[in-house]
């Protein structure tokens, strides 16, 4: 049983617009959510979190938004930017669990020039 | 500051040969963790250390062993590789202290044949 869906399994958008990346989860444990960016070849790097007691966070082109009703959460990118063309995981974990993350399948999104 | 280092980087194993995986990170982190990353499945964990000395089973640890070695160190080890371990695994730390992200490997791409 997968606790974290993102159902898309790719976006494309035209560079300057808005990339919004969607991820769902089903164990209500969970409060705390990240977002990890991956391009070929590396390792996940942290791009931004945020905890269950806000329902957004910022951080310069990366908002992220939590709807604890809907056990949904978005990642907005803007302006996307070439760069940006990864693979995104978005993560959750219950509170006190030393970071032992649930991931996603992630999302692949492409920015085109 | 090198963060969190695997090695080796590449690994081709016969079926049924024996390896472990190296990992060490000089970021005096607590919690280390070992995650497996296949295509469409996102990272699921296969083991972690919350603190030196203590190691726990994540979602896949079936096939795998690990040794916390020091604070700095911990190991995957492959006893009898099989192709289904034809993964990218990845290597990663945190702090303990409550919920703060994860910094990863760079990976280690390995395939059982």
């Amino acid at each position: 049983d997968q606790q974290v869906k993102q159902n898309s399994p790719s976006l494309s958008v035209q560079e300057g617009r808005i990339s919004i990346l969607n991820c769902d989860y089903t164990n209500s444990m969970f409060d705390y959510f990240l977002w990890y960016k991956k391009y070929p070849a590396e390792g996940p790097t942290f791009l931004i979190s945020i905890s269950s007691i806000k329902d957004k966070n910022e951080d310069g082109r990366f908002t992220v938004f939590l709807n604890k009703s809907a056990k949904h959460l978005s990642l907005h990118i803007v302006p996307s930017q070439p760069g940006d063309s990864a693979v995104y995981f978005c993560a959750a974990t219950p509170y006190g669990a030393n970071s032992k993350l649930t991931f996603g399948k992630g999302i692949t999104l492409s920015v085109r020039p | 500051n090198a963060g969190v280092t695997q090695t080796p980087k590449f690994q081709v194993l016969k079926t049924g040969q024996s390896m472990t995986l190296q990992c060490a990170q000089d970021m005096n982190h607590n919690s280390m963790y070992w995650y497996r990353q296949d295509p469409g499945m996102g990272l699921r964990l296969i083991y972690y250390s919350a603190s030196e000395g203590t190691t726990d089973k994540g979602e896949v640890p079936n096939g795998y062993n690990v040794s916390r070695l020091n604070k700095r160190e911990f190991s995957l080890r492959l006893e009898s590789a099989a192709p289904s371990q034809t993964s990218v695994y990845f290597c990663a730390s945190s702090e303990a202290r409550g919920n703060t992200e994860a910094f990863f490997g760079q990976g280690t791409r390995l395939t059982v044949v």
